[in-house]
């Protein structure tokens, strides 16, 4: 069964600093991993999505990276700034449209 | 505006009560999706539906139900079964696989509603 983590739990930051988010699953079989955005009490925005066959996706301040071997994708964000607080969701689809969710990193960013 | 609307924001449900939430979307997307978002966890899969009239359990089907008569709506019941509904509910909806052939990166991108928190009294 797949399982996706997602580490740390929670990070805060000072504005301006470039950051990681990390994101790891356990089954390599995978037709792509997608990372979300959510604000607090609100549905899920799309960010970035990465196919299995791709090493990486950017938009903007946004960089993701995917490992599909070693079972690891992370999220970087570039000069951060107080609207990127948020939650940070990564999920990864193993067909019919299915998808598996990370229990999120909470991102504050400091001004 | 193309989207998807969920109603309401918040429902509360009495002991023993069967209530029923709303999604609809005029995207013109065939598949969509319930989820459910516990506190400080991610989001489980409760029911989907690829096409109209047709629909699957996800990891966590059992105390739900739904219908998808049409193809811009597909309702969620939370029935007394479910002994634990208190909630974040979310419905997403995607093109289908077949449909956007060639446009891979579109039917793979759920799009997701604004959420409707469940309260039990």
């Amino acid at each position: 069964k797949q399982e996706v983590t997602q580490i740390p739990a929670a990070l805060s930051v000072p504005e301006g600093e470039n950051l990681v988010l990390n994101c790891s699953f356990t089954d390599s079989a995978i037709y792509n991993l997608q990372w979300f955005r959510q604000d607090p009490g609100k549905g899920l925005t799309s960010l970035l999505l990465i196919q299995s066959s791709q090493r990486e996706q950017t938009s903007g301040r946004l960089n993701a990276s995917l490992d599909k071997s070693s079972g690891r994708s992370t999220l970087y964000i570039a000069a951060s700034q107080p609207g990127d607080s948020a939650t940070y969701l990564c999920a990864v689809s193993q067909g019919a449209q299915k998808l598996v969710f990370g229990q999120g990193t909470r991102l504050t960013i400091n001004p | 505006d193309g989207g998807i609307t969920q109603s309401p924001k918040y429902l509360f449900r009495k002991e023993g009560q069967n209530v029923t939430l709303s999604c609809e979307q005029n995207l013109n997307h065939d598949a969509m999706y319930w989820y459910r978002q516990d506190p400080g966890q991610g989001l489980r899969l409760i029911y989907y539906s690829q096409i109209v009239n047709d629909f699957q359990k996800g990891d966590i089907a059992e105390g739900y139900s739904v219908s998808r008569e049409k193809k811009e709506s597909f309702p969620l019941t939370v029935t007394s079964a479910q002994k634990n509904p208190t909630a974040f509910y979310l419905c997403a909806s995607s093109l289908s696989p077949q449909l956007a052939a060639g446009r891979r990166w579109a039917w793979e991108t759920q799009y997701f509603g604004p959420g409707t928190r469940l309260l039990v009294l």
